[in-house]
């Protein structure tokens, strides 16, 4: 069984720019949420996809925007970065939307 | 808006002390989980509490819920460096637990 795997694990980018971050989900789970870990806090939720449709969303701008595919693998997409964007984002899946979260190692995003 | 709030913050301990961390709320949750992230990797689930006054126990670690489900402990004892790592707790509804509130999480040392 392969887990929730992420990538790229890390990435570098200059304010302004836009970047995608992809997220492969857990055979059979149909669900995906995403997490923004600034550094020294706890998650911070993103949104969440279940069945290729927004399933809810935190408190966060629309320049945060996800697409999710038929196989279930996500994206996360941010566009103008700005420094405080940067920070560890986690996806992780789960077999329904209340089901417990399996996370994957993260993407740990600079913006510079 | 339901917020977590862990204490304390940072623990050093050495090895084979016992040790308790918290995670206070305001609000009522249905359902919380507890989580141990180690540097570089994604959170990893430790056990989901649901009932008012529930204790579990996975090895040498006891998770408690508060009879009114708006706090919750984990008591580690006899700790060993092992169990060094973030622990963060989070509160989700029984329908979602994709959309987790988290708390900043207790960064624990074990010192060999």
């Amino acid at each position: 069984e392969t887990g929730v795997t992420q990538s790229p694990t890390h990435l570098i980018k200059t304010r302004g720019q836009q970047v995608t971050l992809r997220c492969s989900s857990q055979s059979g789970h149909n669900t995906v949420s995403w997490y923004q870990q600034a550094l020294g806090q706890g998650p911070q939720f993103i949104f969440q996809y279940y069945r290729e449709e927004e399933n809810g969303r935190g408190n966060f701008p629309p320049r945060f925007s996800g697409l999710q595919f038929p196989n279930y693998s996500s994206e996360l997409n941010v566009n103008a970065l700005e420094l405080d964007d940067s920070a560890l984002y986690l996806c992780a899946s789960s077999p329904s939307y209340n089901s417990p979260l399996h996370f994957g190692n993260g993407t740990r995003l600079t913006v510079t | 808006t339901q917020l977590l709030e862990q204490s304390p913050q940072f623990l050093s301990i050495q090895e084979g002390e016992n040790l308790t961390v918290y995670c206070n709320s305001s609000s009522v949750f249905s359902s919380l989980q507890w989580y141990r992230q180690e540097p570089g990797e994604g959170p990893v689930l430790l056990v989901t509490v649901v009932t008012g006054g529930e204790v579990k126990k996975l090895k040498r670690l006891t998770f408690q819920f508060g009879d009114a489900r708006k706090d919750s402990s984990l008591h580690i004892t006899a700790a060993q460096p092992g169990d060094t790592g973030l622990y963060l707790c989070a509160g989700g509804g029984n329908t979602n637990a994709g959309k987790s509130t988290f708390g900043d999480g207790t960064t624990l040392t074990v010192k060999p």
